[in-house]
This record gives C-alpha cells, sequence and structure tokens, in this order.
C-alpha cells in the first residue's frame, strides 16, 4: 500500500556539520508535507512544513526541500548541535473527511550529534 | 497556552482492566487526534474528531479501544479490555483549521501505557 518511509534509520553527525534528512513519499495526491522532531520522552514537535506548490521552504537553521518529480522530502539543518538530536519524521497530510488535517507518518530517523 | 494536556503521563495495569486516557486540547481549535507510537509500528492515526464529532476511526484497532469527545477541551480514548500488546505511548494532538492555509497539529507530552 501507499506510504511515507524513510531511508535512513540512524544519522550521525559531527556537531557543527550540516545533517540532511530523507525522506520518501508514494501518494502524489498528498498537498503538504510536514517535519516533526521528537526527543525522548517527548510528544513530536513542528519544525517545518511544505505545500505541494513550492520547492524550498526555510527556517531558523531549517530547509525542507521538495521534490515531486521523484516524490522526495529533505530536511537539512545547518550547524548542527547537541540539542538537534533526536527522531524526525516526515508526514504527509493525504487530506480526511471532514477537510481534516490527516497525517501518515513515516518510520522516523535517529538523528545523533557526536561532540 | 499551556499546550494540549494529557493525564495520566504513565499508567501501569494489569491485562483484563479498563483503562481510561485523557487530553485538553489546546485552546480553540477544533480538531483533535489520538495516536498509538510503537517500535513496531510506528506513529498510528487512532481516530480524529472535528468540532467534537468523531470524522474517521478507521485506525482504532478494534472494538476494545472507544473515544469520546463530550466537548470541545476534553476527549478520552478508553480500553477494556486491556491487553499486553496495547503496551504503547498514545499521543493527542490538536490543531485548528485554516482556510487555505495548513494544519499544523500540536502534540501533548503522551501517556506511556504498561500493560502486564
Amino acid at each position: 500500500g501507499e506510504s511515507v518511509g524513510l531511508h535512513l534509520p540512524t544519522l550521525s553527525v559531527q556537531e557543527g556539520d550540516n545533517s540532511i534528512i530523507n525522506c520518501a513519499y508514494s501518494n502524489s495526491a498528498s498537498d503538504y508535507f510536514i517535519w516533526y522532531k521528537q526527543e525522548s520522552g517527548k510528544g513530536p514537535q513542528f519544525i517545518i512544513d511544505i505545500r505541494s506548490n513550492m520547492d524550498k521552504r526555510q527556517g531558523q537553521r531549517v530547509t525542507v526541500l521538495l521534490n515531486k518529480t521523484v516524490k522526495h522530502l529533505s530536511l537539512q539543518i545547518a550547524a548542527t548541535q547537541p540539542g538537534d538530536s533526536a527522531v524526525y519524521f516526515c508526514a504527509e497530510n493525504r487530506g480526511g473527511r471532514g477537510g481534516g488535517n490527516k497525517l501518515t507518518f513515516g518510520t522516523g530517523t535517529q538523528l545523533k550529534v557526536e561532540l | 497556552d499551556a499546550g494540549v494536556i494529557q493525564s495520566p503521563r504513565h499508567e501501569v495495569t494489569e491485562m483484563g482492566q479498563e483503562v481510561t486516557l485523557r487530553c485538553k486540547p489546546i485552546s480553540g481549535h477544533d480538531y483533535l487526534f489520538w495516536y498509538r507510537q510503537t517500535m513496531m509500528r510506528g506513529l498510528e492515526l487512532l481516530i480524529y474528531f472535528n468540532n467534537n464529532v468523531p470524522i474517521d476511526d478507521s485506525g482504532m484497532p478494534e472494538d476494545r479501544f472507544s473515544a469520546k469527545m463530550p466537548n470541545a477541551s476534553f476527549s478520552t480514548l478508553k480500553i477494556q479490555p486491556s491487553e499486553p500488546r496495547d503496551s504503547a505511548v498514545y499521543f493527542c494532538a490538536s490543531s485548528l483549521r485554516r482556510t487555505g492555509g495548513s494544519d499544523t497539529q500540536y502534540f501533548g507530552p503522551g501517556t506511556r501505557l504498561t500493560v502486564l
């Protein structure tokens, strides 16, 4: 069936380096995508989102890129810090009954920042 | 705003017992979602409400699970009877529908349920 999946389960980077977390999706009808960060013992926290009519969106130290041709989404974190260590999830909004924001989450990537 | 509030934060119970999880969404939000997270299955949407009305419960695993939203500021997820395979972290999230905009879901801290 259709799903959202992540390429790498674990990513280790050196502090100060840039991190790139990838996500593949399969539903062409999804109209927007979200990245969440989940720290140990906490709920997912919104980082950044992007609509399907955009290719790139930037936030504070983070950039999301969307390639609709190959159905690929990436999250770039600049100057990675120890506080960035967490599990990162991509999620797609496939739409839902009632116009709700029904999200389907990927499996997650563990980002480990080494000092 | 205090964000989404869930209680209890941790629950340990024995197989066969009834479990009730509680959620208070962010004030003014009109959507409420219940998720379950396990290592094996990741984050799964169980059910969501719009203006207190259940819209999609296709993710509810079986009849042992039920959810209610009696008013805009409170929802419960009940498991009766509970089984060891129900052990997971249960998250509640809420969002506000914006016309033409994206609807960010804000998650609570979760309830870690252990069924012995």
